[in-house]
């Protein structure tokens, strides 16, 4: 069982390219998350979608756009990546059912130069 | 919003008992989580509690939630090396939609031998 699967691992972006970080998710959950974890802050959501079809802002939307692709894929795109973007980006799934809380991937660390 | 607070750091001893504590926001909330970090990692469910549980026993982890207080505390029976991570307390209030985790900014638990 893979899970949840972000790609890619690690990147380096100069500032103002544009890049998509992918997710995936074989588990046939329907809310998948995307959120950022820098040092002293904790985890901050970016975006989320609750279900196919259907996405919103998080604590920290600005300067990220989403696209849930089908149920299985929840990719986040940066238009123009700033240092401040620099951080680590997890992917999450859940089921509607609360109980069973969150899958994370294994992360991105994206740094912006 | 409120932040979920959490201590930043706790030291203790292989073979000794931890307790990681947390001081959640939202009385609403039906599910309270933690979960393990481990450097490099994606963040891993170690175990959930309901709010109408005042206790939850899983192996070595015990969860004790106060809801009067909004207080939740993991205690991990003797510590071992390998629980060297950092640990994060999640809410899920109702009036997140899509099911959203509010986190803490996390513990870091060092174990020594």
């Amino acid at each position: 069982n893979a899970g949840v699967t972000q790609t890619p691992k690690f990147q380096v972006l100069k500032t103002g390219q544009s890049m998509t970080l992918q997710c995936a998710q074989d588990m046939n959950h329907n809310s998948m998350y995307w959120y950022r974890q820098d040092p002293g802050m904790g985890l901050r959501l970016i975006y989320y979608s609750a279900s196919e079809g259907t996405t919103d802002k998080g604590e920290v939307p600005n300067g990220y756009n989403v696209s849930r692709l089908n149920k299985r894929e929840f990719s986040l795109r940066l238009e123009s990546a700033a240092p401040s973007q620099t951080s680590v980006y997890f992917c999450a799934s859940s089921l509607r059912d609360r109980g069973n809380g969150y899958t994370f991937g294994s992360g991105t660390r994206l740094t912006v130069v | 919003g409120e932040d979920v607070e959490q201590s930043l750091f706790l030291s203790v001893r292989e073979g000794d008992s931890s307790v990681i504590n947390c001081t959640y926001t939202d009385s609403s909330s039906t599910y309270l989580y933690w979960y393990k970090q481990e450097p490099g990692a994606g963040l891993q469910l170690l175990t959930y509690i309901f709010s109408n549980m005042d206790m939850k026993q899983d192996q070595r982890l015990t969860v004790l939630l106060n809801k009067k207080d909004k207080h939740l505390s993991l205690r991990i029976a003797d510590t071992q090396t390998g629980d060297s991570a950092i640990y994060f307390c999640a809410e899920t209030p109702e009036s997140n939609s899509g099911y959203a985790l509010n986190f803490g900014k996390g513990t870091s638990l060092l174990v020594t031998p």
